[in-house]
C-alpha cells in the first residue's frame, strides 16, 4: 500500500542553523510534492510545490529537493528562527485526480 | 478578504446525534475538500468535490455525508454512524483549473468533541 513517512515526529535545532526535514514515500509515483506549514490549532498553509521533473525549488530561506529514484524529498530552512517553529507536512499528489496524501508531519522547534 | 471560513470553532456532539460543520469559501474555487486530523497523524481525506452538485468519497467516508449545492459552500455532516468522531476537521479548496499541480487552501478548522 502507499505510504509516506516523515523523518521524525520532533526536531529541535538552534537558531541560525539549517533545519532539514525528510519525507520518504513508497509505492507511489507522484507527479508533484508539496510542503505545508501548520501551527497549533490552525489549518495548514502552503509553502512550496515541486514537480517530478524538478530537482530543486527555492523560496527565500526555504529549499525543497525531490529525488524520484530515492523516493525522497528534503525540506530545508536556512538561518532558522524561533518563528519557524511549527509542524511541517509533506503531501503527495495521487493519480490524475486533485487529491493529496499527507504525511503525519514533523514538529520543528527552533531554540533561541 | 478572500479565504475559507469554518464554523463553529468548537463543536460538541452527544451520543446518537448528527452534527453539521460549515465550510464557506469566497475564492471562487471549483474544488473543495474535507479532511480529518487526529493527534500525531496526517490529514485523511473524507470527501471531495470538484464541481457543484458532484462529490466523491475519500479514504474515510463512512459515517460522514456532504452536499455541494453552491460553489461557495461544502458542509460536512458527522452522523451517528461515525463511532469515533472526536478530531480536528479541516476544509480546503483549490482552483480546480490548474490541472494536477494545484495547491490547497485551508480553513481554520473545527474541533469536534463528544460529550
Amino acid at each position: 500500500s502507499q505510504k509516506i513517512e516523515q523523518n521524525s515526529e520532533a526536531l529541535n535545532i538552534q537558531e541560525g542553523k539549517t533545519a532539514t526535514l525528510t519525507c520518504n514515500y513508497t509505492n507511489y509515483s507522484p507527479a508533484y510534492l508539496q510542503w505545508y506549514r501548520q501551527d497549533p490549532g490552525r489549518g495548514p498553509v502552503f509553502l512550496l510545490l515541486i514537480r517530478e521533473n524538478e530537482k530543486e525549488k527555492r523560496k527565500e530561506r526555504l529549499k525543497v529537493t525531490f529525488d524520484t529514484t530515492l523516493k525522497q524529498s528534503l525540506f530545508h530552512i536556512t538561518a532558522s528562527q524561533p518563528a519557524d517553529s511549527a509542524t511541517y507536512l509533506c503531501a503527495l499528489s495521487r493519480g490524475s485526480a486533485r487529491q493529496l496524501t499527507f504525511g503525519s508531519g514533523t514538529q520543528l522547534t527552533v531554540l533561541p | 478578504d478572500g479565504g475559507i471560513t469554518q464554523s463553529p470553532k468548537y463543536l460538541f456532539r452527544k451520543e446518537g446525534q448528527n452534527v453539521t460543520l460549515s465550510c464557506e469559501q469566497n475564492l471562487n474555487h471549483d474544488a473543495m475538500y474535507w479532511y480529518r486530523q487526529d493527534p500525531g497523524q496526517g490529514l485523511r481525506l473524507i470527501y471531495y468535490s470538484q464541481i457543484v452538485n458532484d462529490f466523491q468519497k475519500g479514504d474515510i467516508a463512512e459515517g460522514y455525508s456532504v452536499s455541494r449545492e453552491k460553489k461557495e459552500s461544502f458542509p460536512l455532516t458527522v452522523t451517528s454512524a461515525q463511532k469515533n468522531p472526536t478530531a480536528f476537521y479541516l476544509c480546503a479548496s483549490s482552483t480546480g483549473t490548474s490541472g494536477r499541480f494545484e495547491t490547497q487552501y485551508f480553513g481554520p478548522g473545527t474541533r469536534l468533541l463528544v460529550l
